[in-house]
């Protein structure tokens, strides 16, 4: 069936450094992939999404890029901040528009 | 995007009991879904709510435990019955909305069972 892998975390970056935050998936067919972000205490918000191949989703600085040939989609930003401490859901969509999410990955940027 | 609200928020239920969880939207809705959110783990999708007729369970979920009625198409419920601690968890609705190629989800209850 459909499966969605997340680097396990915590993952603890000072401010300012760089941040990659692997996801692949194993998914018939040609989903739709997304990532979603749960900052403390509050709901799920859609950060990021592509829905084909070599298509880059992009928002509030972060980054990621759909790689059918690697299956993956991983989430990049530049240079976080502390405002950026939450956890990170990659997501898939088959076409059934009902989601598969990863383990998710809690982000801590220190100051 | 939308207003999605959820009642109760939070609750805490003893064993054995049954609570009804309501979703609420207010924009024109295509796809409406139930996940559970277990401590410190992921996202689980429990049911795509069907307007008018049974919902469509996912592997491990089943009708008896968890009905779930959505009598038009901004408004659902979920039951959990016969509650154990093991039901423990965040349950949130999330809605595909017309013309959006993407799902926003609704705040969670979180459900606590002693």
């Amino acid at each position: 069936g459909d499966s969605v892998t997340q680097m396990e975390g915590p993952v603890t970056l000072s401010e300012e450094a760089f941040l990659t935050i692997n996801c692949t998936y194993t998914a018939t067919g040609y989903p739709s992939l997304f990532w979603y972000v749960q900052y403390p205490g509050e709901g799920l918000q859609l950060l990021l999404k592509a829905t084909k191949a070599d298509d880059k989703g992009s928002n509030k600085g972060f980054e990621a890029t759909y790689r059918k040939e690697t299956t993956s989609f991983h989430l990049e930003k530049g240079s976080v901040q502390v405002s950026d401490s939450a956890v990170y859901f990659c997501a898939l969509d088959t076409g059934r528009r009902a989601l598969t999410f990863g383990s998710g990955t809690r982000l801590q940027v220190q100051p | 995007s939308a207003v999605i609200s959820q009642k109760p928020s939070r609750d805490i239920c003893q064993r054995g009991t049954s609570l009804t969880i309501q979703c609420q939207v207010d924009s024109q809705v295509t796809m409406m879904f139930w996940y559970r959110q277990q401590p410190g783990q992921s996202l689980t999708l429990i049911a795509t709510a069907n307007q008018g007729s049974e919902a469509t369970y996912e592997s491990g979920f089943v009708i008896d435990k968890f009905p779930i009625s959505r009598p038009n198409l901004t408004f659902s419920t979920l039951t959990v019955s016969n509650m154990s601690p093991e039901d423990s968890s965040i349950y949130l609705c999330s809605v595909e909305l017309a013309g959006y190629n993407e799902q926003f989800f609704g705040p969670g209850t979180r459900l606590t069972v002693l």
